[in-house]
């Protein structure tokens, strides 16, 4: 199975919004909703940032939202501060026991 | 404070075999789904393997079943990969992380250990 095709980068100002796009097929992303983001910084370990499409894990700050449309998962990062810097990555379930990261965008706070 | 720290990485020729350690403490380890997750240099995060609290049912991504096994000591609070046959795309440091929701997402991850396979 291939990766879900995420946009290798992405730019915004501070306090801007924006938003990154995870796209599968019908078999993972628009088959389930066990749709994850994960944040990660240079050289640190990826870190949990939203579950279930939407979901925030506690000490999540709330500028950070998830959504579905079909076969496309998106994340919403609004009010950009200078720590949103980083990359991140999508995660779907994939049927059988089997979950598909996207290959990862990275985000650049200008 | 949940921690888990991977150990067992290092330079391995192809062909070779390594085993990777996870040691788990903060959490009841038993009580939770466990996961391997690797990164290749400069690449993006692969899913690996997952395995249930009880060891009774484990998965895999294709492109390691048959070569690397995933299991776990209860007792000791630790989760393995045992990697045979190791080939050069296996690069990557491997992450360990706890897993909720039956496996579908991991709320805590260790550092990593780099495994290289290279000649």
């Amino acid at each position: 199975q291939s990766a879900l095709t995420q946009a290798r980068s992405v730019s915004g100002s501070p306090g801007q919004s924006v938003t990154i796009s995870c796209t599968g097929t019908s078999s993972d992303v628009g088959g389930y909703n066990y749709i994850s983001w994960y944040q990660q910084h240079p050289g640190k370990a990826p870190k949990l940032i939203i579950y279930d499409v939407s979901k925030r894990p506690s000490g999540v700050p709330d500028r950070f939202s998830g959504s579905k449309s079909g076969n496309t998962a998106s994340l919403t990062i609004s009010g950009l501060q200078a720590e949103d810097e980083a990359d991140y990555y999508c995660c779907s379930y994939a049927g059988s026991y089997t979950w598909l990261f996207g290959g990862g965008t990275k985000l650049t706070v200008l | 404070e949940v921690q888990l720290v991977e150990s067992g990485g290092g330079l391995v020729q192809p062909g070779g075999s390594l085993r990777l350690s996870c040691a788990a403490s903060g959490f009841t380890f038993s009580s939770y789904w466990m996961s391997w997750v690797r990164q290749a240099p400069g690449k993006g995060l692969e899913w690996v393997a997952n395995i249930k609290q009880d060891g009774s049912e484990k998965y895999y991504v294709d492109s390691v079943k048959g070569r690397f096994t995933i299991s776990r000591d209860n007792a000791k609070n630790s989760l393995y990969l045992q990697m045979n046959s190791l080939r050069a795309e296996d690069t990557a440091v491997y992450y360990c992380a706890r897993s909720i929701s039956g496996g579908h997402y991991s709320d805590y991850w260790g550092q990593g250990t780099l495994v290289t396979v290279s000649t």
